[in-house]
């Protein structure tokens, strides 16, 4: 099984600032990376795929990069509604497919 | 635009049974489906994948022989029959379809709550 790491835990950013999320692959997973934002009582929405891939709808702030092991999740000058908890998903082996734990982004 | 409802959700006591459903507007019946959970306050956990044509069914280990997927495509529906529950069960349960290509969550459910209690 793949176990996925993110870091931080928590970051606190302040609006407008620029926001670095961190996820590392027990393995390579090559590209195969995804990032998922989800807010209080909301499903998981989609942000990027294949490491930096949007998906549809995805604003030009979110970007995606990295590969093998080493992963980021950048936001780009923080708006209100990006506050929220943020996942990383592994899908190059499955079963089982694996998130990381979350790291939670609030406002500082 | 593809939206999925799930239902069968509730309160059931441990070792006791539960049937999930999804209802699907828009296509799904090319597409493979699957089931995520997320137990309060914390993270997600994947539970089953089901082929588009059900044919193909995985599970995690967690779930494996207690959990059994499965798809009606002609009524666009997707179940998760739940057997002998534990607490650990307990948990949000969402559906999902994948893009076609690629193994990651492109549409969710809002999800449906199953609480395992005596």
């Amino acid at each position: 099984e793949i176990v996925m790491t993110q870091s931080p835990a928590t970051l606190s950013v302040s609006p407008g600032e620029r926001a670095t999320l961190s996820c590392r692959a027990s393995q390579s997973v090559i590209s195969h990376l995804a990032w998922y934002q989800q807010k209080p009582g909301q499903p998981p929405r989609l942000l990027i795929y294949g490491a930096s891939t949007r998906a549809t709808d995805i604003p030009a702030r979110f970007s995606g990069s990295g590969s093998g092991t080493e992963f980021t999740l950048t936001i780009s000058s923080l708006q209100s509604e990006d506050f929220a908890v943020y996942y990383c998903q592994q899908y190059n082996y499955w079963p089982p497919i694996t998130f990381g734990q979350g790291t939670r982004l609030e406002i500082k | 635009q593809v939206h999925l409802v799930e239902s069968g959700g509730g309160v059931v006591q441990p070792g006791r049974s539960l049937r999930l459903s999804c209802a699907a507007s828009g296509f799904i019946s090319s597409y493979a489906m699957q089931w995520v959970r997320q137990a309060p306050g914390k993270g997600l956990e994947w539970v089953a994948l089901i082929s588009y044509d059900g044919s193909n069914r995985y599970y995690a280990d967690s779930v494996k022989g207690r959990f059994t997927i499965s798809r009606d495509n002609s009524n666009n529906t997707l179940h998760l029959q739940m057997n002998g529950l534990r607490a650990d069960d307990t948990a949000v349960y969402y559906c999902a379809r994948e893009p076609r290509g690629r193994r990651v969550f492109e549409y969710w459910g809002q999800g449906t709550l199953v609480t395992v209690s005596s």
